[in-house]
């Protein structure tokens, strides 16, 4: 199985901050990478697929990069609605699976 | 728009089984698969499994094999997961999700959610 490791566990920050997210993949997925966003007691709210190319109606202040096993979520201007948990999932092979999140506080 | 709604919470004991359902609407419910993930309390997300709601072709997480179950009834726009022999580490909130479908790998991403269901299993 292909493990995914999101870093950091928590991040704090302010209101108009610049953040970047880390998913790092046990292997190669080349770019089959999605980005979720999960509020408390929501479903999770797809963002990113094939590892930057943002999902219509998502924030331009969202953007994701990396390919391989390096991979980035970076929000440009921190606004109040994005404080929530961000999933990584990769969909190169079987099981698909997802990193253990990172959340987004505020500081 | 797109909307996938699921049943209600439940409650089981040790060792029953418990069925989900999932009713697609605002899309051609034959012409995308449906995932079913789950995510204990606090914990992160794991797939289970998914069914393409055209041909009824299934696949699942070999951890799940043998114990979970998706089918889907098209006159319904439903789909719908079973899950067996159910112990307390399957207490956790089920989603069923709308798979965006990759050629090159035959793996899926995930567009659109379901609002959840809880299932907790205790004696």
């Amino acid at each position: 199985d292909i493990q995914m490791t999101q870093s950091p566990f928590t991040l704090s920050a302010s209101v108009g901050d610049r953040v970047t997210l880390t998913c790092r993949a046990s292997q190669s997925i080349s770019s089959l990478l999605a980005w979720y966003q999960q509020k408390p007691g929501k479903a999770p709210k797809f963002l990113i697929y094939k590892a930057s190319s943002l999902e219509g109606g998502v924030p331009s202040r969202f953007s994701g990069s990396g390919s391989g096993t390096e991979f980035s979520l970076t929000i440009n201007s921190l606004q109040p609605d994005d404080f929530a948990t961000y999933y990584c999932q990769q969909y190169n092979s079987y099981p698909l699976t997802f990193g253990g999140g990172t959340r987004v506080e505020i500081k | 728009q797109v909307q996938l709604v699921q049943s209600g919470a439940e409650v089981k004991k040790p060792g029953a089984s418990v069925r989900l359902s999932c009713k697609a609407s605002g899309y051609t419910f034959s012409s995308y698969s449906i995932q079913w993930v789950r995510q204990a309390p606090g914990q992160g997300v794991e797939w289970m499994g998914w069914i393409n709601a055209g041909n009824g072709n299934t696949k699942y997480s070999q951890k799940f094999q043998g114990r979970v179950t998706i089918t889907r009834d098209t006159s319904a726009n439903t789909a719908y997961m079973e899950l067996s022999s159910l112990r307390s580490e399957d207490t956790a909130v089920y989603y069923c999700a709308r798979g965006i479908w990759v050629a090159t790998t035959a793996g899926y991403y995930f567009d659109y959610w379901g609002q959840g269901t809880l299932v907790t299993v205790s004696s």
